[in-house]
């Protein structure tokens, strides 16, 4: 079974400031893909970032980025010039490529406040 | 954004009442999923379903079932409400089930179980 540990519950960053948050997680598979999602006030979950396994190359959307150690099975989420919208929980999750009905394994969250 | 509609967004309601959470989409996509949201717990997938009238089990699937008769709708129900239900219930919608498909989520139920 797939384990993943968010072991920072909670943040905090001044506005236009660089911010990590830190993930790691537990498989035997080898391939495999990770996300991050957002979940602001409204609590809708947005996808922010996604990266596959067997890339070496660190996914990048705008602001955010990661930092994929897989030997260390470490993936950490990087914001950039954080904003007051960024203020929200972070939830790191797994997917194993198992093929059809793989499952999401989600991490417990961290809560990013951003100070103006 | 993903047309996924959850109904209702709020319920209260009683301990042993039978309850039933609605997932509508207009993507026709194939698999829907709900998820549910406590504190301390991220988010725990109840039930599945890889087509219609195909679904199968989560990690947290007790005291819960659920059916599809069309594409569009996923039925959660909670045969016999019990307090340890109350919590926020998501549902998920993606085209291709694992190979890195994305997941995308419904706006979430807020259900109290008193």
């Amino acid at each position: 079974a797939q384990t993943v540990t968010q072991s920072q519950p909670e943040m905090s960053v001044q506005e236009a400031e660089t911010v990590t948050l830190s993930c790691t997680y537990d498989t035997s598979e080898s391939n495999y893909y990770l996300f991050w999602y957002k979940q602001p006030p409204s609590r809708q979950m947005i996808l922010v970032i996604r990266q596959e396994a067997y890339k070496q190359q660190n996914a990048t959307e705008n602001r955010f980025s990661v930092n994929f150690q897989k030997a260390a099975k470490s993936f950490s989420l990087k914001i950039s010039d954080s904003q007051l919208g960024d203020t929200a929980m972070y939830f790191c999750a797994f997917m194993a490529n198992t093929g059809a009905n793989s499952k999401l394994t989600f991490g417990k969250g961290i809560t990013l406040s951003v100070r103006p | 954004d993903a047309g996924i509609t959850q109904s209702p967004r709020h319920k209260v309601t009683e301990t042993g009442t039978p309850v039933t959470l609605r997932c509508h989409q207009t993507e026709n996509h194939r698999y829907m999923y709900w998820y549910r949201q406590d504190p301390g717990h991220g988010l725990r997938l109840i039930h599945y379903s890889y087509g219609v009238k195909d679904t199968d089990k989560g990690e947290v699937s007790d005291g819960y079932s659920v059916s599809r008769s069309k594409t569009e709708d996923f039925l959660l129900t909670l045969e016999s409400a019990t307090s340890s239900q109350t919590s926020v219930y998501f549902c998920a919608i993606s085209d291709i089930a694992g190979v890195g498909e994305t997941q995308y989520f419904g706006p979430g139920t807020r259900l109290l179980v008193l």
